[in-house]
């Protein structure tokens, strides 16, 4: 089983859906989750981190799961340019290994 | 407008070439990573480096070979390359110690292996 997991895709939704991703992590010691958005040949760049509390920030909201080991994004409202890849990253406290998810890739249609 | 600055941008290099892949970051950040991404895949750890002493090498061929000059910069020196390590090279940055936050990215070195 792969330490963070996530579905492929792609994701194609109309402009305006509301799109869920999730992501699965194994490894229970895991302390720090990041959700990272790439866009074609370019590099990841942060798109929130994610709070035990869960946390939202504009169109975005993400929530962690710890009993169940997800993690997961809500994009409300999608706009064309939310086109991307959607990596989920996990880092376990006191290590400097993120465990990158293989990424979600979502096409937002006009 | 990325805080962690690579160069070159872009690579082509021959398999007898030396070549080096330069980072900076001035966010007094004390761990820098190199990371290597293939088409359609997550980036894949290479080497980390924290206080400046390398902390983690994920088993990287020896024709790779990383630097840390200083706390602000990271080198990655190529040498005797194989076609199929063709890849965008990503150099990143984080703070040290317990808790490391989010990493910050470069735009990448994209290189070509002839």
């Amino acid at each position: 089983r792969k330490e963070v997991e996530q579905d492929p895709g792609p994701f194609n939704v109309p402009e305006g859906a509301t799109v869920a991703f999730n992501c699965t992590y194994s490894n229970s010691a895991s302390q720090s989750f990041f959700w990272y958005r790439q866009d074609c040949r370019k590099e990841p760049k942060l798109l929130m981190s994610v709070y035990s509390s869960g946390n939202e920030d504009g169109r975005f909201t993400a929530q962690l799961n710890r009993a169940s080991q997800y993690i997961s994004l809500l994009i409300r409202d999608s706009k064309l340019s939310d086109s991307a890849t959607y990596l989920c990253v996990v880092n376990m406290v006191g290590t400097y290994k993120y465990i990158f998810g293989t990424g979600t890739r979502l096409k937002v249609l006009a | 407008d990325t805080e962690v600055t690579q160069t070159p941008k872009h690579l082509v290099m021959g398999m007898t070439n030396k070549k080096s892949l330069k980072c900076e970051q001035h966010m007094g950040h004390r761990a820098m990573y190199w990371y290597k991404q293939k088409a359609k895949k997550p980036p894949e750890l290479m080497f980390v480096y924290s206080y400046e002493k390398l902390s983690i090498n994920e088993s990287v061929p020896s024709r790779f070979s990383p630097e840390c000059p200083n706390s602000s910069l990271l080198n990655l020196h190529l040498h005797a390359l194989q076609p199929e390590d063709s890849a965008l090279y990503l150099c990143a940055s984080s703070r040290a110690g317990r808790n490391t936050g989010e990493l910050f990215f470069g735009e990448g070195s994209r290189l070509t292996v002839l």
